[in-house]
């Protein structure tokens, strides 16, 4: 039982390339999100999912896009980079409700755009 | 929507010192609080949290109070280690759907020996 795998850990990206950063996880947990860690600014969502097939926009969704087309996978794509992209992005799963049930984190994805 | 402010920033206490940590959210409507802390390099982990039909929650040298009409609630750790020192973040939410998490800016917690 892995939990919630990210990949890859640290990145470097060229303004204007494209990259899709991985989570999954073996819970077999419906709720998925992503969030962006910035200093000073706490962790702000960017996309979550309900289960497969369903996704929303959170708090600050712009230059990203998600899909869901397995329970276990929820990948972010980045469309084309921006430095002001530069972050630490986390993948958190969850079987139902925060208050329930909790959410895992992953490991997180250090991301730098030059 | 909600709004969660956290204060203060960073906090130095020596070792064996009580460390309180403040957070204020906006919704009224918001009912489950809960408080992860995230070691340096490391993933956020839950620690603790509470309700909102809840004033006070504790777990070993932990508690969390909520205050429902300020609008704040407070994370209090006593006897610090320095193994608690860390970053805490707050967080507010409704019990409804998905339940988005809107997270405090953290607090820097430094426990000196």
């Amino acid at each position: 039982n892995a939990g919630v795998t990210q990949t890859p850990k640290f990145q470097v990206l060229k303004t204007g390339q494209s990259m899709t950063l991985q989570c999954a996880q073996d819970m077999n947990h419906e709720y998925m999100s992503w969030y962006r860690q910035d200093p000073g600014m706490g962790l702000r969502l960017i996309h979550y999912s309900v289960g497969a097939g369903i996704t929303d926009q959170g708090e600050v969704p712009n230059g990203y896009n998600v899909s869901r087309s397995t329970t276990e996978d929820f990948p972010l794509r980045l469309l084309s980079a921006a430095p002001s992209q530069t972050s630490v992005y986390f993948c958190a799963s969850s079987s139902g409700t925060a208050m329930t049930y909790g959410y895992t984190f992953g490991s997180g994805t250090r991301l730098t755009v030059v | 929507g909600e709004n969660v402010e956290q204060h203060p920033s960073t906090l130095s206490v020596q070792e064996g010192d009580s460390a309180v940590i403040k957070c204020t959210y906006s919704d009224s409507a918001s009912n489950y609080f809960p408080w992860y802390k995230q070691e340096l390099g490391k993933r956020p982990q839950l620690i603790i949290d509470i309700r909102s039909n809840v004033g006070e929650k504790k777990d070993q040298r932990i508690a969390v109070t909520l205050n429902k009409t300020a609008k704040h609630f407070s994370l209090h750790i006593t006897e610090t280690q320095p193994e608690d020192s860390a970053v805490y973040f707050c967080a507010a939410t409704l019990d409804t759907g998905f339940q988005k998490l809107v997270f405090g800016t953290g607090t820097r917690l430094l426990v000196s020996p």
